[in-house]
């Protein structure tokens, strides 16, 4: 069954420092990735996704992730982050002709002035 | 943004009370998706639905039911109430399987006394 890890559940920065956020993934077929972003009294929102082919992904407002899979993970990045990115970033997992999307426990951003 | 609409936003009900909560869609999507947000659990999937009739069970379905008799229509039912189901829940939408990106509404809060 496919199941996502998310290793930490707080993650403070300094404004215009840099961040990764980790996420690994557990499955025994081949899986599409995602993060979503749910900013304050919010729903979800994407920031990208790998479905296939180069395994640096771009998303909006300037994160990446990385998808490597003998590490079986698939990283958060962002070069310089802002005090807007405060939110909670979720990591999910789908499987190969699964309808089930299935979450990490989130990692809370705080950017620190 | 997605025309997805919950309701209510909002709601406060004592335990042992029947609650039914509604997703509302206008995109004609394939996939309907019910969710509960807890802290330290993130998004965890309770039932799920790939047409109309057609269901299944998520991860933590016990004391939920759901309906689809309309494409554009996706009910949770909690039977009976009890305050473990205190909790923001979330519907989304998907068009078609593992590889499209979900789409969430605002979600609901829910309040067992």
């Amino acid at each position: 069954a496919q199941s996502v890890t998310q290793l930490d559940s707080q993650v403070p920065v300094f404004e215009e420092a840099p961040v990764e956020l980790r996420c690994n993934y557990s499955s025994s077929v081949s899986v599409y990735l995602f993060w979503y972003v749910q900013y304050p009294n919010q729903g979800l929102q994407l920031l990208l996704k790998y479905l296939s082919g180069s395994t640096l992904v771009k998303g909006i407002n300037g994160f990446e992730a990385e998808f490597n899979k003998s590490q079986t993970s698939f990283h958060l990045r962002k070069p310089s982050v802002h005090i807007s990115d405060t939110a909670e970033y979720f990591c999910a997992v789908s499987e190969f002709g699964n309808e089930k999307l299935t979450f990490g426990t989130g990692t809370r951003l705080t950017i620190i002035p | 943004d997605a025309g997805i609409t919950q309701s209510p936003r909002h709601k406060v009900t004592e335990t042992g009370t029947p609650v039914t909560l509604r997703c509302h869609q206008t995109e004609n999507h394939r996939y309907m998706y019910w969710y509960r947000q807890d802290p330290g659990h993130g998004l965890r999937l309770i039932h799920y639905s790939y047409g109309v009739k057609d269901t299944d069970k998520g991860e933590v379905s016990d004391g939920y039911s759901v309906s689809r008799s309309k494409t554009e229509d996706f009910l949770l039912t909690l039977e009976s109430a009890t305050s473990s189901q205190t909790s923001v829940y979330f519907c989304a939408i998907r068009a078609r399987d593992a590889h499209t990106e979900a789409f969430f509404g605002q979600g609901t809060r829910l309040t067992v006394v």
